[in-house]
């Protein structure tokens, strides 16, 4: 099983619209969590940001963790085609053992 | 400028032939690391540095070695390269593990 677990997608959806990319995760030594998103190709770009379980929001994302259920997700609102991106979470360890999930690629049409 | 750079940014190679990827960055960050992305199966960590000196393995270090003489450097070696490892390379660096990552252009490594 993998440690880091993320709906594949990919998804597809018209400008507007409010945009849900999840992941699981089994391996209790992760202490925090983050997600990037990555245009083609490129190096990833940190969006959010998360050690404790809870909402977190900057502008039109919000990262919610859930530790007792192992469940991450960050949401979009008022998705931009320049949103257009493959989103990857990720978990974190304190030695620095970082696992990325397997990366949800994501269409806003205008 | 505030970066981590990769080189080369493309390579062909063929089988056994010993190769080394550089990575170096200027911000002085403590914790650096290398990642393979291959279509979906995303970014799988291969090899981790806490400080200098201080390497350990990630998912898949299986064929790879590195090395931290120095705080700036993290170069990525394949001693004797196979087309299994035919990938999109990329290296990070944050000022600590639980820190922001800044990654590198990445390389794509093509081994014949």
């Amino acid at each position: 099983q993998k440690e880091v677990e993320q709906d594949p997608g990919p998804l597809s959806v018209p400008e507007g619209a409010i945009v849900s990319l999840n992941c699981t995760y089994s391996n209790s030594a992760f202490q925090y969590f983050m997600w990037y998103r990555q245009y083609s190709r490129k190096g990833p770009e940190l969006l959010m940001y998360t050690y404790s379980s809870g909402n977190k929001e900057d502008g039109r994302f919000t990262a919610q963790v859930d530790k007792s259920s192992k469940y991450i997700s960050l949401f979009i609102r008022d998705s931009q085609p320049s949103d257009s991106a493959t989103y990857l979470c990720l978990g974190g360890t304190s030695y620095g053992k970082l696992t990325f999930g397997q990366g949800t690629i994501l269409t806003v049409h205008p | 400028e505030a970066q981590v750079t990769q080189n080369p940014r493309y390579l062909i190679t063929v089988t056994g032939k010993k190769l080394t990827v550089t990575c170096s960055q200027n911000m002085n960050h403590e914790y650096m690391s290398w990642y393979r992305q291959d279509p979906g199966l995303g970014l799988r960590q291969i090899y981790y540095s806490m400080n200098v000196e201080v390497t350990d393995k990630g998912d898949v270090p299986e064929g790879y070695k590195v090395s931290r003489k120095e705080k700036r450097n993290f170069p990525l070696i394949l001693e004797s390269p196979s087309p299994n490892q035919t990938s999109l390379y990329f290296c990070a660096s944050s000022a600590r593990e639980d820190e922001k990552l800044f990654f590198g252009s990445g390389t794509q490594l093509s081994v014949l």
